[in-house]
């Protein structure tokens, strides 16, 4: 079946625009979290949803940064007045409803290709 | 704070040869920990995970990973590495046991030679 999916794969905005990236989870998927990736970083959690609960924007590293989950599906990351240090790829994930690693809920984290953010 | 560390930035290797990843991890619960590989232009693919029980874990593509609780290591073995293993490897642990929030490595890039 289709896997996760991200568009565009690769966005080019000067600083001070905005940008929205969107991610498409796999179908049936409840759990849907975005990520950041930056050259030579490791990847950094910013945002969890998980069904109809608030989500987790914990992650998110300024206010500049938001997302929302339409209909329990699709996701935009949004963001606004966009710096360069916002330059990275950008990664979602989707994952059926998270339990205890010790039943059979618990479920892995299946990624998006990517979206590649270049901020000029 | 939790975190991650693979020590190792890039590694090369011979094909055929045998392949070992490190990772280490300061945590201070048990922790659920994952590799996750991500090919060029790929997302990240996940090769295996350990929650609990048996401390050698079996993946896909012939990986296997030893959670060592002594050394708060989780290292990825393979015992002959093909071409097709060039990418670079993510070991992760889940921050806080059933809140999803991994924290991944830095990653350590793959290189193998012909």
């Amino acid at each position: 079946g289709a896997g996760v999916s991200q568009s565009p794969s690769n966005k080019v905005t000067e600083k001070g625009k905005d940008v929205e990236l969107r991610c498409d989870p796999i179908s049936g998927h409840t759990a849907l979290y975005w990520y950041r990736q930056s050259l030579g970083q490791g990847l950094e959690f910013l945002i969890y949803f998980q069904g109809n609960s608030a989500p987790d924007k914990s992650g998110l590293p300024s206010d500049r940064f938001s997302a929302e989950r339409t209909g329990g599906s699709v996701s935009t990351l949004t963001i606004q007045r966009t710096q360069q240090e916002d330059s990275a790829v950008y990664l979602c994930a989707s994952s059926l409803s998270p339990g205890l690693a010790g039943d059979v809920s618990y479920n892995e984290q299946f990624f998006g290709p990517g979206t590649r953010l270049t901020v000029l | 704070a939790q975190s991650v560390t693979q020590p190792d930035i890039h590694i090369t290797v011979s094909e055929g040869a045998s392949l070992e990843l490190r990772c280490n991890y300061s945590y201070g619960a048990t922790p659920y920990l994952f590799w996750y590989v991500q090919s060029p232009g790929q997302g990240l693919q996940l090769l295996l995970k350990y929650f609990s029980g048996d401390t050698l874990v079996q993946g896909i593509k012939g990986f296997e990973a030893e959670f060592k609780r002594s050394q708060s290591s989780f290292n990825l073995r393979k015992p002959s590495v093909h071409w097709s293993d060039a990418a670079e490897y993510f070991c992760a642990v889940d921050a806080t046991s059933g809140t999803y929030k991994y924290i991944f490595g830095t990653g350590t890039r793959l290189k193998v030679l012909a």
